[in-house]
């Protein structure tokens, strides 16, 4: 079982660049969403979808773009990369929206913004 | 946005000793508390969801209680073992909304 994928696992950028950070899950799951880990500040939600085509800000939204074009896929997109952005992002998802449904967490992809 | 909170921020107990940890959530318009564990270079893993009050759940030597009229839940570790390392999260969501916030965890060490 493939479960959540996130691609790439490393990926290093230069201030001003842009770029996507994959995930995809094959559990047919309506939620999904993308968390940055800090030191120190735990996980931070920064955008989640209750389903294709539908999506909504977290608690750190500014400098990230989302879209769920399908139920499988929840790109997240840094339009111009900024060292605060300097983090380890996680994609998870769960069947139903998070009340009763736990989260099922992909690797994670490790970002460093120089 | 709901402020979820977890105490001891760490912990180091020996093998075979028991340990408990606290996470705290506003009592008003509560939803539901997900306990995760995330061991070091992994994802985390979910141990627990619990919903209404008296919540009592339990995974091998790991329970939880959910007491959501005062807004805590705990976590024990029966007869820790060094395998336990790891950081326990608890979150819930904000009422009203599908943003499951976390708090910043408790990291416990289990020494041999």
């Amino acid at each position: 079982n493939a479960g959540v994928t996130q691609t790439p696992k490393f990926q290093v950028l230069k201030t001003g660049q842009s770029m996507t950070l994959q995930c995809a899950q094959d559990m047919n799951h309506e939620y999904m969403s993308w968390y940055r880990q800090d030191p120190g500040m735990g996980l931070r939600l920064i955008h989640y979808s209750v389903g294709a085509g539908i999506t909504d800000q977290g608690e750190v939204p500014n400098g990230y773009n989302v879209s769920r074009s399908t139920t499988e896929d929840f790109p997240l997109r840094l339009l111009s990369a900024a060292p605060s952005q300097t983090s380890v992002y996680f994609c998870a998802s769960s069947f139903r929206a998070t009340s009763s449904s736990p989260l099922h967490f992909g690797n994670g992809t490790r970002l460093t913004v120089t | 946005i709901l402020n979820v909170e977890q105490s001891p921020q760490s912990l180091h107990v020996q093998e075979g000793d028991s340990t408990n940890f606290t996470c705290s959530f506003p009592s008003s318009n509560f939803y539901a508390l997900h306990w995760y564990r995330w061991e070091t270079a992994k994802s985390p893993e979910a141990l627990f969801v619990m919903t209404l009050n008296g919540d009592e759940k339990k995974k091998g030597r790991i329970s939880a209680t959910l007491n959501t009229k005062e807004g805590y839940s705990y976590l024990y570790i029966k007869g820790s073992q060094p395998e336990d390392s790891a950081t326990y999260l608890c979150a819930s969501p904000a009422w009203g909304t599908d943003k499951l916030i976390f708090g910043t965890g408790t990291r416990l060490q289990v020494f041999p």
